[in-house]
């Protein structure tokens, strides 16, 4: 089956820097999204991106789809950004999305 | 738009009692819900996908007379962990696909089951 890896696995940053979450696909996926999970378990989607480059505010995502992965830009980090970051692609012929590792951030104020 | 909604958030039952977790998409029609499973700092594992009247489909290794799914309307859809166990204790998260957008799922905000 398709793996999922994000790096990096943790991540603390004071407030104010700026990271770069990777995540890398072993196949081909259809689709992918960015997922925030709060401290309270809530999924919020932060993009869907298959290719290309879309950004939000102080986020934004690049997916190379031909190189099989996805950058997710966080910058001028509060501490509200502070949780899980997820990536998930779609595997080719379904809706099934398979979630990378994550990756754990904690900005501190 | 595109919001999921969860029931209850958080139960706490005894082992061998059945628990039913409600999930509903409250601003759209949802053709496909599925169920996902996360332990502590781990990723979220699909279990199983439902569709509105039609038999869910479960992943390898995830055992449907333990875990009923029914999908009665395009709204709602139901999870029933059966005898449950304490290694049943989980966070639960559904996810909703709309007719319009069907390469985007939207997520509830998860169930937290604890079995003693």
């Amino acid at each position: 089956g398709i793996q999922v890896e994000q790096s990096p696995p943790d991540l603390i940053l004071q407030e104010g820097a700026n990271s770069t979450l990777r995540c890398n696909f072993s196949d081909s996926v259809n689709n992918l999204q960015w997922f925030h999970q709060n401290p309270w378990g809530q999924l919020i989607n932060l993009f869907y991106i298959p290719s290309g480059t879309k950004q939000n505010g102080r986020l934004s995502a690049t997916t190379v789809a031909t190189e099989r992965y996805s950058l997710l830009y966080i910058s001028s980090s509060q501490t509200t950004d502070s949780g899980v970051y997820f990536c998930a692609g779609v595997r080719s012929g379904t809706y099934k999305y398979i979630f990378g590792t994550g990756t754990r951030l904690k900005v501190l104020a | 738009g595109a919001v999921v909604s969860q029931h209850p958030s958080r139960v706490i039952c005894k082992s061998g009692t059945s628990v039913k977790i409600e999930c509903r998409s409250l601003d759209f029609q949802a053709t496909t819900m599925f169920w996902y499973r996360q332990f502590p700092k781990q990723s979220l594992m699909l279990m199983a996908t439902s569709n509105e009247g039609s038999k869910a489909t479960y992943e390898q290794g995830v055992e449907k007379d333990k875990f009923l799914i029914n999908h009665a309307s395009l709204t709602l859809s139901t999870l029933t962990v059966t005898s449950a166990h304490p290694e049943d204790s989980s966070f639960y998260i559904c996810s909703a696909q709309t007719l319009r957008a069907l390469n985007e799922q939207f997520f509830g905000p998860g169930t937290r089951l604890t079995v003693l």
